[in-house]
């Protein structure tokens, strides 16, 4: 059965503190996303990865930052948090089209929620 | 990247066939149309996708008429158990492209 999980479902920081939220995958993916969620406005992509050591900035990158040195781990690192930071953050991981039954079917973990104090 | 739109919330009772529909005026032609699921505290999974007509599984129907500027995604008697958001987003098949899931419609079943 196909799995994302991430490190923690819940994470309290206090600001300033260098955070670490870790995503890993089975399937064997060669994309991942970070994303965060929050009230009002949906799920917001922050950066994605489609292979190893390679990144792209989604729509909010401002204040974070990614590491992908394996295939099936996708980190995002809050370099200094702050408390506009506190958000539910999901990821994701996705074939490339033609691999699987759907195009671009992303899989989701439980996500974490963080809470920056 | 084709935008969609949809709206925000809807309320539906138990037994009812909930139909929720999706503006996507820009579509390009290797986009699909595909649906996702949230309920509360999880992430969202995918339900189903389509590129034109109609496709159902076990879950849902999608209607996609000709033009592709618009989709439906068809529940059939809701439970209180589908009470979600429903998220409508066009998916490339020419490779991967960033994708925009929006706020979705918030799907409340009324018993």
């Amino acid at each position: 059965d196909v799995k994302v999980t991430q490190s923690s479902r819940y994470l309290v920081k206090r600001t300033g503190e260098k955070v670490f939220l870790e995503c890993v995958q089975d399937m064997d993916h060669e994309n991942m996303f970070w994303y965060r969620q929050d009230p009002g406005l949906g799920l917001r992509l922050i950066y994605f990865s489609y292979d190893v050591k390679m990144k792209e900035k989604g729509d909010i990158p401002e204040g974070y930052s990614v590491s992908r040195e394996k295939k099936e781990r996708f980190s995002l690192i809050l370099e200094s948090a702050s408390t506009n930071q506190t958000s539910m953050y999901l990821c994701a991981s996705s074939s490339p089209p033609g691999q699987g039954s759907s195009y671009n079917e992303q899989f989701f973990g439980p996500g974490t929620r963080l809470t920056v104090l | 990247l084709a935008k969609t739109t949809q709206p925000i919330s809807m309320d539906s009772y138990e037994g009812q066939e909930v139909n929720i529909t999706c503006s996507h005026n820009n579509i390009a032609t290797n986009d699909y149309i595909t649906w996702y699921q949230q309920f509360p505290s999880q992430g969202p999974r995918f339900i189903i996708q389509g590129y034109k007509t109609k496709v159902t599984n076990e879950v849902a129907s999608l209607f996609i008429p000709a033009d592709r500027k618009s989709s439906t995604l068809s529940l059939p008697r809701v439970s209180l158990s589908d009470t979600a958001v429903y998220y409508c987003l066009a998916s490339s098949s020419g490779g991967y492209q960033k994708v925009t899931f929006g706020t979705g419609t918030k799907l409340q079943v009324i018993p």
